[in-house]
């Protein structure tokens, strides 16, 4: 299995709502990330879990709480989001320094 | 701050010739060095990587070349096919910390048949 998994794959929220982004690796990665993409846009770092702990946090603001229950699990919790928040939003692991493997994404709209 | 960048946001080919695409960076301390395909509506998939004690890496149909002198890396793609269409993004990272890949801008390759 060399598969990152996110679900849903499309959210649409509204400012009020609270809702949450799940991402899903079973090849034994010990780091996983978050990244921001807007259209047209490169991948931006949001934050990198190593072993299950936060270790950067790329200065995003706390509407966003990111979340690691075990090794193979990262969640991105979302609170009274903008609609300047919409974007897509793509999870990665890596098995250590080198190579990312990305899932593909979910799409997130908020009205 | 320190970025990595690319110099042609678009390139069109056709089909069957070879494709280059470039990049700046300008973090010295950079040491690893990936560039990733992005195909719409799809995550980024790892093409071909390459380390700084390295100046030239092969994998089927791609080359990547590094000028460290120059702080400059570009992507060949070989007798490029309509599938090569997409956006093509490098990478960089420092070893040795949290692996932070911090991406560039990207550049869009349309292959014309």
């Amino acid at each position: 299995d060399t598969e990152v998994t996110q679900t849903p794959k499309h959210l649409v929220m509204g400012m009020t709502n609270k809702k949450s982004l799940k991402c899903e690796q079973h090849m034994g990665h010990r780091a996983m990330y978050w990244y921001k993409q807007k259209a047209k846009k490169p991948p931006e770092l949001m934050f990198v879990y190593s072993y299950e702990k936060l270790s950067i946090n790329e200065s995003v603001p706390s509407r966003f709480s990111p979340e690691c229950p075990n090794s193979s699990l990262l969640n991105l919790h979302l609170h009274a989001l903008q609609p300047e928040d919409s974007a897509l939003y793509l999870c990665a692991s890596s098995p250590g320094p080198g190579e990312l493997f990305f899932g593909e994404g979910s799409r997130l709209t908020v009205l | 701050g320190e970025s990595v960048g690319l110099h042609l946001p678009t390139l069109s080919v056709q089909e069957g010739d070879n494709s280059i695409i470039n990049c700046a960076y300008s973090n010295s301390a950079s040491d690893y060095f990936i560039w990733y395909k992005q195909e719409s509506g799809k995550g980024p998939q790892f093409i071909i990587d390459i380390r700084s004690n390295m100046d030239k890496r092969q994998g089927q149909r791609v080359t990547v070349l590094l000028n460290k002198t120059v702080k400059h890396l570009s992507l060949q793609i070989a007798a490029t096919q309509p599938g090569d269409s997409a956006v093509y993004f490098c990478a960089e990272s420092i070893s040795g910390g949290y692996n932070k890949l911090i991406f560039g801008a990207g550049t869009r390759l349309a292959v014309h048949p």
